[in-house]
């Protein structure tokens, strides 16, 4: 079993609507939870961080992480065209950038 | 605005051959990581340094490929000789040790014929 499992879709919806992404995870000494979006031909950009299992928001964003399960999920509400992007889950044990585990990515299609 | 700066940004090579990939990372982070992108297995973490000395490298084929750190601005990744399954895209990403926000540059595509 892969220490983090990740849909890799493509996932197609449509302008306006939420968006559900998730990951479970293997590892319980994972503490410290990461969303990073992947425009084509980019390198990965940070989008959320957690520590703590329930939820986090930031704008149209919102992590939530449920320790219990060992799964992760990012909403994305009002979903737009320019969220079209592979969207990475990360996981850390230590706390620190040492020794991050991506999960492949779920490729998001946002339609106008 | 801060960057981590990748060259080339796309490299084309016979097998055999070999290739050097470049990293300056953001001033004053003193982490740098490697990591290999396929569709296949996702990223990969290929060697990570902190402060300039090596940390992991048990991600890379070390009978081909070597990482290294001659400065605090410069980061090198070399594969010699290159095979065809080393195709894939090489990002380099630096970070303060200690956070978790690592800051990637855009790649290298490599494709080796």
């Amino acid at each position: 079993q892969k220490e983090v499992e990740q849909d890799p879709g493509p996932l197609s919806v449509p302008e306006g609507a939420i968006v559900s992404l998730n990951c479970t995870y293997s590892n319980s000494a994972f503490q410290y939870f990461m969303w990073y979006r992947q425009y084509s031909r980019k390198g990965p950009e940070l989008l959320m961080y957690t520590y703590s299992s329930g939820n986090k928001e930031d704008g149209r964003f919102t992590a939530q992480v449920d320790k219990s399960s060992k799964y992760i999920s990012l909403f994305i509400r009002d979903s737009q065209p320019s969220d079209s992007a592979t969207y990475l889950c990360a996981i850390d044990s230590g706390g620190g950038a040492d020794g991050l585990t991506f999960g492949k990515g779920t490729h998001l299609i946002i339609q106008p | 605005d801060a960057r981590v700066t990748q060259t080339p940004r796309h490299k084309v090579t016979e097998m055999g051959q070999e290739v050097t990939m470049r990293c300056q990372p953001i001033l004053g982070h003193n982490t740098v990581f490697w990591y290999r992108q396929t569709m296949m297995q996702g990223l990969e973490l290929l060697a990570y340094f902190r402060n300039r000395a090596p940390l992991d490298d048990s991600g890379m084929p070390k009978d081909r490929f070597s990482a290294e750190m001659p400065d605090a601005t410069l980061a090198t990744l070399k594969i010699q000789p290159s095979e065809p399954r080393d195709s894939a895209v090489y990002f380099c990403a630096s970070g303060d040790s200690g956070r978790e926000k690592l800051f990637f540059g855009s790649g290298t595509q490599l494709s080796v014929l």
